[in-house]
């Protein structure tokens, strides 16, 4: 069985300060793991993945995380953050069951940036 | 494009009513998926459908049933609304093997 644990559940930083929001998770097999974030009054959003290959994945918008296997850790960090990031952001793993893939959701992360 | 679409975005029910919150999605895709999400709890899954013709129990599938009739439609129904299952309710479908999700922008469902 797998589980996915976010150690904080809130995070205040001030802008343009660094950020690193945890995740760890507990698989038996193959995963593949994602970084989701959710704004006020909508629904979720894929943020970035990883799937194979180069640990360290992107987003767009200058997120980054970084698999370890070794930590079974997905942590998402940025070097500086703005007031639009603001919002909850969920790690996700996903693996192979009997009926097809299944996703598991940590419990989220508030980010609030203050200016 | 429309994405994945949810109706309706607001629901108040009392305690025994019982309701259908429908989910459609125009990507064509095969998997589909029904979450709560609960303060502190993060999303937790209800029930899947991997493909059309089959549906899953999730982590939390009490009290709720679900429908896939067709490839694009997939409802979840309460038979008899209780105040625990007050929270906003979340449909996704999924890619292809790698389950990126993509979400509908949620139903607020309060039981009285």
């Amino acid at each position: 069985a797998q589980s996915v644990t976010q150690l904080d559940s809130q995070v205040p930083v001030f802008e343009e300060a660094p950020v690193e929001l945890r995740c760890n998770y507990s698989s038996s097999v193959s995963v593949y793991l994602f970084w989701y974030v959710q704004y006020p009054n909508q629904g979720l959003q894929l943020l970035l993945k990883y799937l194979s290959g180069s640990t360290l994945v992107e987003s767009i918008n200058g997120f980054e995380a970084e698999f370890n296997k070794s930590q079974t850790s997905f942590h998402l960090r940025k070097p500086s953050v703005h007031i639009s990031d603001t919002a909850e952001y969920f790690c996700a793993v996903s693996e192979r069951g009997t009926g097809g893939f299944k996703t598991i959701f940590g419990a989220g992360t508030r980010l609030f940036v203050k200016a | 494009n429309a994405g994945v679409t949810q109706t309706p975005k607001f629901q108040v029910l009392k305690t025994g009513q019982s309701m259908t919150l429908q989910c459609a999605q125009d990507m064509n895709h095969n998997s589909m998926y029904w979450y709560r999400q609960d303060p502190g709890m993060g999303l937790r899954l209800i029930y899947y459908s991997a493909s059309e013709g089959t549906t899953d129990k999730g982590e939390v599938p009490n009290g709720y049933n679900v429908s896939r009739l067709n490839k694009r439609e997939f409802s979840l129904r309460l038979e008899s609304a209780a105040p625990s299952q007050t929270s906003v309710y979340f449909c996704a479908s999924g890619v292809g093997l790698l389950n990126e999700q993509f979400f509908g922008p949620g139903t607020r469902l309060t039981v009285l």
